[in-house]
């Protein structure tokens, strides 16, 4: 499979219980995305890697969320302490440096939290 | 702060008929213009995108109109099918700053009656 995969694909979890979501870009891409998609909603940017540096997290990413891409592979997002408002779907995406044709998505992982 | 617009947000069209969605800009620094396919279950797909320079882009059955004056752009399904029910999303992006983040509309639900 070449494409972006994310894992899992869908999480219920209890309201303060910890979550982490794993993306496994294209591997050429050197950049990586993740984006949040509520119900009936477009995405919206969270943060994105270039290699395994992080260089920009949007307002959404409160400190309770944390992303790593340690060797400028896979990532993991992270919610500690997850509230009702965190139930979305997680969109991971990839691209190389001046892409000219956008980038790729995965399946999302669907996070719900009662 | 919705920056990109997108209407209507639901479409019904019967097979063959050509539903349009639109969609408004706010920041004239945006340059690249991609529009997204979406089925339930599944992440964005990338169906076709255009730059400023050109007013209209054919690919296949799609095609995009785009008003660089009235920062307009529109989609247009030629001879639509059933298989093409699905929610699209518009999105525009500012290329070569930081990131490539894409700023996406609200989404329109098409239903392509048979």
């Amino acid at each position: 499979d070449t494409g972006v995969s994310q894992d899992p694909r869908h999480k219920i979890t209890k309201r303060g219980q910890n979550v982490t979501f794993r993306c496994d870009p294209i591997s050429e891409h050197n950049r990586l995305y993740w984006y949040r998609q509520t119900l009936g909603q477009g995405p919206e940017f969270l943060t994105y890697f270039q290699n395994e540096a992080q260089l920009e997290k949007s307002r959404l990413l409160s400190d309770r969320f944390s992303a790593e891409r340690p060797k400028g592979s896979f990532s993991t997002l992270e919610i500690q302490r997850t509230e009702q408002g965190d139930s979305a779907m997680y969109l991971c995406a990839s691209s190389l440096i001046g892409w000219t044709d956008g980038y790729t998505f995965g399946s999302g992982t669907r996070l719900t939290v009662v | 702060q919705q920056q990109v617009k997108q209407s209507p947000q639901s479409l019904i069209v019967q097979k063959g008929g050509i539903p349009i969605i639109n969609c408004a800009y706010e920041n004239t620094a945006f340059d690249y213009f991609p529009w997204y396919q979406q089925f339930p279950g599944k992440g964005p797909a990338l169906l076709i995108a255009i730059r400023p320079d050109v007013s209209e882009k054919k690919e296949g059955r799609f095609t995009i109109s785009f008003n660089k004056s009235a920062k307009q752009f529109s989609l247009h399904i030629m001879d639509s099918q059933p298989g093409d029910s699905a929610t699209y999303f518009c999105a525009a992006c500012q290329s070569g700053a930081a990131g490539n983040k894409l700023t996406f509309g609200g989404g329109t639900r098409v239903l392509v009656k048979p």
